[in-house]
């Protein structure tokens, strides 16, 4: 049972526009949602983070929007740039309880830049 | 930045034999995690500890065994390898919930 769900294996955007990364999640207890950006034979990178009283969070070329109703988050980068290639990965936590701190990892996203 | 450090990066060991993979932060955190990632997969929580002499088995199964003696310190175990062992582990720390990871260990049994 697959809670965080990435369903775009890959996407391909040209350098300087706009890469959109989509997440649907399914457990309404995750109140907590974080990006996470992957080379090869590196550990993940925290990138950004929003929590469930807000539905947008911005920092630099990144925003992340999270639309409660719809279980939905998404990030959005502008411009994108060629070193944003990597693989993109969503996660959610649950406040509080013994779930708190663990994080549920989506599938991941491999994001492409063309020059 | 983050430091949070594991070793070996890479380990390519025969079936039978015992490894520890290590991890170790210097950011003073409580929480520590261990991940098993296969390529084009999620990451699958397998250990975490909330402190000092504290650990739990993760959403995944795993045959390995970790300890938490140390703050800073939070070894992996695996007591005999198999080749369904063979996967990359990613060790992460955090006080909150932004989770900092390591490098992480690339193991292939043979």
């Amino acid at each position: 049972d697959q809670q965080v769900k990435q369903n775009s294996p890959s996407l391909s955007v040209q350098e300087g526009r706009i890469s959109i990364l989509n997440c649907d999640y399914t457990n309404s207890m995750f109140d907590y949602f974080l990006w996470y950006k992957k080379y090869p034979a590196e550990g993940p990178t925290f990138l950004i983070s929003i929590s469930s009283i807000k539905d947008k969070n911005e920092d630099g070329r990144f925003t992340v929007f999270l639309n409660k109703s719809a279980k939905h988050l998404s990030l959005h980068i502008v411009p994108s740039q060629p070193g944003d290639s990597a693989v993109y990965f969503c996660a959610a936590s649950v406040a509080g309880g013994t779930s708190y701190g663990k994080l549920t990892f989506g599938q991941g996203t491999i994001l492409t830049v063309h020059p | 930045e983050a430091d949070i450090y594991q070793t070996p990066r890479y380990l390519v060991i025969g079936t039978g034999k015992k490894i520890t993979l290590e991890c170790s932060q210097t950011m003073g955190h409580d929480k520590m995690y261990w991940y098993q990632q296969d390529p084009g997969m999620e990451l699958h929580l397998i250990h975490y500890s909330y402190g000092v002499n504290s650990t739990e088995k993760g959403d995944l199964s795993s045959e390995s065994t970790v300890s938490r003696i140390r703050t800073e310190h939070f070894p992996l175990t695996l007591e005999s390898a198999r080749p369904s062992h063979t996967s990359q582990y990613l060790c992460a720390s955090s006080e909150l919930y932004e989770q900092y990871f390591g490098p992480g260990t690339r193991l292939t049994v043979t």
